[in-house]
């Protein structure tokens, strides 16, 4: 079952920072957030996950807000091999990942 | 990352074939996962495995069967291929030391003429 909300599509510029927005209201005190992006239907890339922290990798960084109900992906400089789905996906350990429909992101030239 | 192999990548075939899809990974992790996608859709989870000799259903009804006789390696058949088999297969593999995040093969296009 659905536990998160992502806008179905959005679009950046190529250079300027993409900011991807994720709810997930009604998230648990043991449930992590994870963030994949699955480009021309390859398999789903992982690119990283938090718990409450805000995390930063060579990828991304993830902003998850104070109240854990919402939180963002933020690729700092998107180029145009970004273009991909990205999913936000809320899970507890040992259950499965649920990847919903996720954001199509579009980088444009 | 891991590294997790899929074959074949494309696959055509006729009706009532039977077929296997082969997944493989070498990292060793313990867990493995077929996942089914048609194209613009959702994932969905058809077979899981928690480790050798053990198989699971996932969350949607498939017709194919899955093994794990090994670690590293974790097959999907299809006894008989229809049409409504076309899709795409994503195998997955989670385990130390990342925990439960799963990666992801490269995927295997299936067309059943």
């Amino acid at each position: 079952d659905a536990k998160t909300t992502q806008p179905p599509s959005m679009d950046c510029a190529e250079g300027r920072a993409a900011n991807l927005p994720c709810n997930h209201s009604t998230i648990s005190g043991n449930e992590y957030v994870y963030w994949y992006r699955q480009i021309h239907s390859q398999g789903p890339q992982y690119i990283i996950h938090g718990l409450k922290n805000n995390e930063t990798n060579e990828m991304a960084s993830l902003i998850i807000t104070e109240d854990r109900k919402s939180s963002t992906l933020i690729l700092p400089h998107a180029t145009l091999r970004d273009t991909a789905v990205y999913y936000c996906i809320v899970r507890s350990p040992g259950n499965q990942f649920y990847f919903g429909t996720g954001t199509s992101l579009t980088v444009i030239p | 990352e891991a590294d997790i192999y899929q074959t074949p990548r494309y696959l055509v075939i006729g009706t009532g074939k039977k077929i296997t899809l082969e997944c493989s990974q070498t990292m060793g992790h313990d867990k493995m996962y077929w996942y089914q996608q048609d194209p613009g859709m959702e994932l969905h989870l058809i077979h899981y495995s928690y480790g050798v000799n053990s198989t699971e259903k996932g969350d949607l009804s498939s017709e194919s069967t899955v093994s794990r006789i090994r670690t590293e390696h974790f097959p999907l058949t299809l006894e008989s291929a229809r049409p409504s088999h076309t899709s795409q297969y994503l195998c997955a593999s989670s385990g130390p030391p990342m925990g439960e995040t799963q990666y992801f093969g490269p995927g295997t296009r299936l067309l059943v003429l």
